[in-house]
């Protein structure tokens, strides 16, 4: 199975500011990686797929960069709405299992 | 517009089975693979396989194997996940979600049901 590990666990960022967070996978997954958003009593949002793929409706602060086994989430101008948890997630091995990281939790500084 | 809207909450005693179930509107059911993830409280994400609503197939996480089933109705665009032989640990938020193939058996998560609690407790 591979692993993916976040970090860090925790970001403190103030609003208007960069916040860049990592995951990293156990053995490369080319770029079968998602990201995905999760607010306090929500459902996880999609926000990128194949590393880089912005989804439907995503805003432009958000982007993502990485191939293989490192991959980064970067939000160039935090707003009060992007606080929350994020999780990546590959889709690359065989026999099929998804894995998710651990979760970044982006916090008010 | 696309929904999936999940049953209410659930409480079971351990050993007992509990039966989610996962309604889709706004596409084609049977165009898309439907899967399960699971969110233990405090935790995170956990994914437990997937059936595909055409054919009824399923391939389950090696982790459940054996305990979880994942049917579908086709006649009402709904998917079922039955998790049996409870226990406490399996307290967690139950989500659906449906796949996007980029290839076979490697999907990425567009849209999610609004997710089940289900408790496990004596």
């Amino acid at each position: 199975e591979i692993v993916m590990t976040q970090s860090p666990a925790t970001l403190s960022v103030s609003p208007g500011e960069r916040a860049t967070l990592s995951c990293r996978a156990s053995q490369s997954v080319s770029s079968n990686l998602a990201w995905y958003q999760q607010k306090p009593g929500q459902a996880p949002r999609l926000l990128i797929y194949g590393a880089s793929t912005r989804a439907t409706g995503i805003p432009a602060r958000f982007s993502g960069s990485g191939s293989g086994t490192e991959f980064t989430l970067t939000i160039s101008s935090l707003q009060s709405e992007d606080f929350a948890v994020y999780y990546c997630q590959q889709y690359n091995n065989w026999p099929p299992t998804i894995t998710f990281g651990q979760g970044t939790r982006l916090e008010i500084k | 517009q696309v929904q999936l809207v999940q049953s209410g909450a659930e409480v079971k005693k351990p050993g007992a089975s509990v039966k989610v179930s996962c309604k889709a509107s706004g596409y084609t059911f049977t165009g898309y693979y439907m899967h399960w993830v699971r969110q233990a409280p405090g935790q995170g994400l956990e994914w437990m396989g997937r059936i595909n609503p055409n054919s009824g197939g399923t391939n389950y996480a090696q982790k459940f194997q054996g305990r979880v089933t994942m049917t579908r109705d086709t006649s009402i665009s709904t998917a079922y996940m039955e998790l049996s032989r409870l226990r406490s640990d399996d307290t967690a938020v139950y989500y659906c979600a449906r796949g996007i193939a980029v290839a076979p058996e490697r999907y990425y998560f567009d849209y999610w049901g609004q997710g089940t609690l289900v408790t496990v407790s004596s």
